[in-house]
C-alpha cells in the first residue's frame, strides 16, 4: 500500500528566503505527482503536476522536482512571500485509474 | 472558464434533515469527485464518476448519495447525518478519469456542520 509523508508537518521563514517543501512515498510504481496549495477552510490549488517520466516542472518561482527511484518530490518556492503561507499537499496517483493518495501537508508560515 | 464551482458554501443541518451538495465545472472534464475532509487533515476520496458512471465508491456510509444528471454537474445527497460527517466536503474534476495532463482541479468546499 501506497504511504505518501511530507516532513517537516510545518515550517516558518523569513521573507525572501527560498522554501523546501519534501514529500516520500513507498512505493514507487507510480504514475504522477500534484503539488497543491491550501490556505484555511478553502479548497485545494493546483501548483505543479508531475507525470513519472519527468524530472521536474516549473512554473514561476515554483519548481518541482521527482526522483521515482528514491521515492521523492521536492518543492522550491523561491523568494518566499506572506502571501505563500499556506499548507501544501503533495499527492501520488499510483496508476493511470488509481486514486490520488495525499501526504498530511506542510504548513507553512512566511513572515514578513 | 477553468475553475469548480460548489453550492453552498456553509451548510448547518439536524440530523434528521435531507439537503444537497452541488458541484459544477465547465472545462468538458469527464471525471468528477467527491472528496471529505476533516480539520488538519487530507482530503479522503468518497466517490468517483468516469463518464458520467459511478466508478468508485470508497466504502461511504448509505447516507450520502451521489448523483452524476450531466457531465458538468455532480451532487451530493445528505440525509440522516451524523454530528461526525461535520466537515468540508470538496469536489474536484480532471480531463480523463487518469487525470489527463493536469490533473485534479478542485472546487472551494462546503463546510456542513451537522447539529
Amino acid at each position: 500500500k501506497q504511504e505518501v509523508t511530507q516532513i517537516p508537518a510545518a515550517l516558518s521563514v523569513p521573507e525572501g528566503e527560498n522554501l523546501v517543501l519534501n514529500c516520500s512515498f513507498t512505493d514507487s510504481a507510480i504514475y504522477n505527482l500534484q503539488w497543491f496549495r491550501q490556505d484555511p477552510g478553502k479548497g485545494l490549488t493546483s501548483l505543479l503536476l508531475i507525470q513519472s517520466s519527468q524530472r521536474e516542472q516549473t512554473s514561476g518561482r515554483l519548481n518541482a522536482s521527482l526522483d521515482k527511484s528514491s521515492g521523492r518530490s521536492t518543492l522550491y518556492i523561491a523568494a518566499s512571500q506572506p502571501g505563500d503561507s499556506a499548507t501544501y499537499l503533495c499527492a501520488v496517483k499510483g496508476d493511470s485509474w488509481g486514486k490520488l493518495q495525499f501526504g498530511a501537508g506542510t504548513q507553512v508560515v512566511v513572515t514578513p | 472558464d477553468t475553475e469548480v464551482t460548489q453550492t453552498p458554501k456553509h451548510l448547518v443541518m439536524g440530523m434528521t434533515n435531507k439537503k444537497s451538495l452541488k458541484c459544477e465545472q465547465h472545462m468538458g472534464h469527464r471525471a468528477m469527485y467527491w472528496y471529505k475532509q476533516k480539520a488538519k487533515k487530507p482530503p479522503e476520496l468518497m466517490f468517483v464518476y468516469s463518464y458520467e458512471k459511478l466508478s468508485i465508491n470508497e466504502s461511504v456510509p448509505s447516507r450520502f448519495s451521489p448523483e452524476c444528471p450531466n457531465s458538468s454537474l455532480l451532487n451530493l445527497h445528505l440525509h440522516a447525518l451524523q454530528p461526525e460527517d461535520s466537515a468540508l466536503y470538496l469536489c474536484a474534476s480532471s480531463q480523463e478519469p487518469t487525470g489527463g495532463r493536469k490533473g485534479q482541479f478542485f472546487g472551494p468546499g462546503t463546510r456542513l456542520t451537522v447539529l
